[in-house]
This record gives C-alpha cells, structure tokens and sequence, in this order.
C-alpha cells in the first residue's frame, strides 16, 4: 500500500520568507498527487494536483509544487508567503490500484509572522 | 465549486450512546462519498468508502458493525458511531468526488465522556 510522509510537522516563516513543503510518497507505480490546505476554522481545499503531463504544476494563491519521479517527491512552494497562508497542508496521493482513494500525509502547519 | 455539509460541527454524548453523522452534497450529485477520520497531529485515514444503493466498503482495521454506513441518496450520507466509547473521540471528515477533484466536508468533532 502506498504511504506519504511529510518531512516538517510545523514550520514557523516570516512575511516574504520563501517556503517549501517535502513530501515523499511510496508507491513504485503511476500516482496521482495532490496538494490540500486547512485554514483555521475551514474544511480542506485543494491548492493544486498532478495527474500527468508537466511535472511543474502551478496551483492557486501562487503556490506551485514540483513533481521528481526520481525521488517520489511533490515538494510545495511559494517564493513569498503572506500571513494569510498560515494553515495546514497535506500531501495526498492516489492510485488506480488503490482505487483512485486519497492516501494522506501527516500534515504541515505552516505558521507566518507578520 | 461543489460544496459538502457536514452536520453536526459538534457533538458532545455519553459513553454507550450512538450518533449519527450526515454528509451532503449541496449542489451535486454523488454515487461515492468518503469517511476520514483525523486525530490530533495526525493524518486524516480513510475509514470507508459509502456507495449510493449498495454496501459501503470499509477499509482494513475499520469496524462495520462500530461504524455504520448509509448511503441515502445521491446526496447524503450517514455515519453513525454506535455504542460510542472515549476512544471513538476523533475529527470525522466527509469528502465527495467531483468533476475529478474530491471536495470536502468542514468536519465533525466527537467527543465520547
């Protein structure tokens, strides 16, 4: 069965600071990856995903994620956080063999100073 | 977007009781719906996936008979926790395929005295 770890459980920024998220997941076959986020107080939304095609995905708020086959990584980042991205966020994957269900990472709080 | 309701936000009962859990899809149909369940600093787990018409499938080390699931309609399901105990305290999350993207739930919070 596939699993995701994420590298960072909290991660503390200041305003402008550069951000990345690790992830890795095991899974030695085709993956779907996913990117979600979790602001205080609302249910989780989807900032972006890779399904096929150009392993550089751009994602919504200027987040983007990098897909490396080599490494089974989808590392998230942002070149300058805003207080506002203070959230959690999870790395999910999914496979057809595991019927297309979301497998989670453990999560990463991401608090930012303003 | 497609949006999914969970209600209640919050519920508080007795060891020993059930409660029931509702996930609805407002603005879009769905055949599946998924059950997570997510403890503090952990990783949401998948408990099951509910299938309109038909059984749901639980995953492994989920109990059907603690946790059942119903799946209504084409825009509801149901989770209740039956003969609730302290240990079935958790965040219990919903979430909806659609359009290739899963949407999900705001959550509800159990807490079993």
């Amino acid at each position: 069965a596939q699993s995701v770890s994420q590298h960072n459980h909290h991660v503390i920024l200041s305003e402008a600071a550069s951000l990345e998220l690790g992830c890795n997941y095991s899974y030695g076959g085709t993956v779907n990856l996913f990117w979600y986020v979790q602001y205080p107080g609302q249910h989780l939304q989807l900032l972006l995903k890779y399904f096929s095609g150009d392993p550089l995905v751009k994602g919504i708020k200027g987040f983007e994620a990098e897909f490396i086959k080599s490494k089974f990584s989808f590392n998230l980042r942002k070149p300058s956080v805003q207080w506002s991205d203070t959230a959690e966020y999870f790395c999910a994957v999914s496979t057809m063999e595991y019927g297309n269900k979301l497998v989670f990472g453990a999560g990463t709080i991401l608090r930012v100073k303003s | 977007g497609a949006v999914v309701s969970q209600h209640p936000s919050r519920v508080i009962c007795k060891s020993g009781t059930s409660v029931k859990i509702e996930c609805r899809s407002l603005d879009f149909q769905a055949t599946t719906m998924f059950w997570y369940r997510q403890f503090p600093k952990q990783s949401l787990m998948l408990m099951a996936t509910s299938n309109e018409g038909s059984k749901a499938t639980y995953e492994q080390g989920v109990e059907k008979d603690k946790f059942l699931i119903n799946h209504a309609s084409l825009t509801l399901s149901t989770l209740t926790v039956t003969s609730a105990h302290p240990e079935d305290s958790s965040f219990y999350i919903c979430s909806a395929p659609y359009d290739n993207e899963q949407f999900f739930g705001p959550g509800t919070r159990l807490t079993v005295l």
